[in-house]
């Protein structure tokens, strides 16, 4: 079965600066899918950024980029200038390649804070 | 607009009162989930459909029941609630080329 982990439940990070989201995930399958959701307080779920494993350049969404390190099982978001509207949990998720199923397996989160 | 629409968005009740959180898609997608979150666990799997008709277990299933009687909708079902059932409860839908699309959620507190 397929394990998702964020090591880290807090992180905190100045208004403007870069902070990056740790992600680690366990499978044995070589095709998948790797997203990051927010979640603000608002608690809609909210799709930050996709990667596909197959594709080695990763991925960016404006601010956001990911670092995927597909060998060290890895896939770490980078917000770039952060905003007090990026304050939310942020969540790591896989899920298996086409024709395999659709579900997603979520990691446990990590709460943003942005400091004014 | 593409949504996903479920239904209450709070709900107190007591332990034993059956109890149906409505979900609704208008993106003719075939997939539709139910998961629930909790602090620390992330969100976790109850329920999943294929398609009409076609439902199945995911990692915390009991406790739960789901119907897929039409395409669009995909009810969650308590039929005992107890209190380790108190949980945030979202519902999905998903056509196979990308990610999900979420419902609003449903704050469901089992006294």
């Amino acid at each position: 079965a397929q394990t998702v982990t964020q090591s880290q439940p807090e992180m905190s990070v100045q208004e403007a600066e870069t902070v990056t989201l740790s992600c680690t995930y366990d499978t044995s399958e070589s095709d998948y899918y790797l997203f990051w959701y927010k979640q603000p307080p608002s608690r809609q779920m909210i799709l930050v950024i996709r990667q596909e494993a197959y594709k080695q350049q990763n991925a960016t969404e404006n601010r956001f980029s990911v670092n995927f390190q597909k060998a060290a099982k890895s896939f770490s978001l980078k917000i770039s200038d952060s905003q007090l509207g990026d304050a939310a949990m942020y969540f790591c998720a896989y899920r298996r390649g086409p024709g395999a199923g659709n579900m997603l397996t979520f990691g446990g989160g990590t709460r943003l804070m942005v400091k004014p | 607009e593409a949504q996903v629409t479920q239904n209450p968005r709070y709900l107190i009740t007591v332990t034993g009162k059956k109890l149906t959180v409505t979900c609704s898609q208008n993106m003719n997608h075939e997939y539709m989930s139910w998961y629930r979150q909790d602090p620390g666990l992330g969100l976790r799997q109850i329920y999943y459909s294929m398609n009409v008709e076609v439902t199945d277990k995911g990692d915390v299933p009991e406790g739960y029941k789901v119907s897929r009687k039409e395409k669009r909708n995909f009810p969650l079902i308590l039929e005992s609630p107890s209190p380790n059932q108190t949980s945030l409860y979202f519902c999905a839908s998903s056509d196979n080329r990308d990610g999900y699309t979420f419902g609003s959620g449903t704050r469901l507190t089992v006294v």
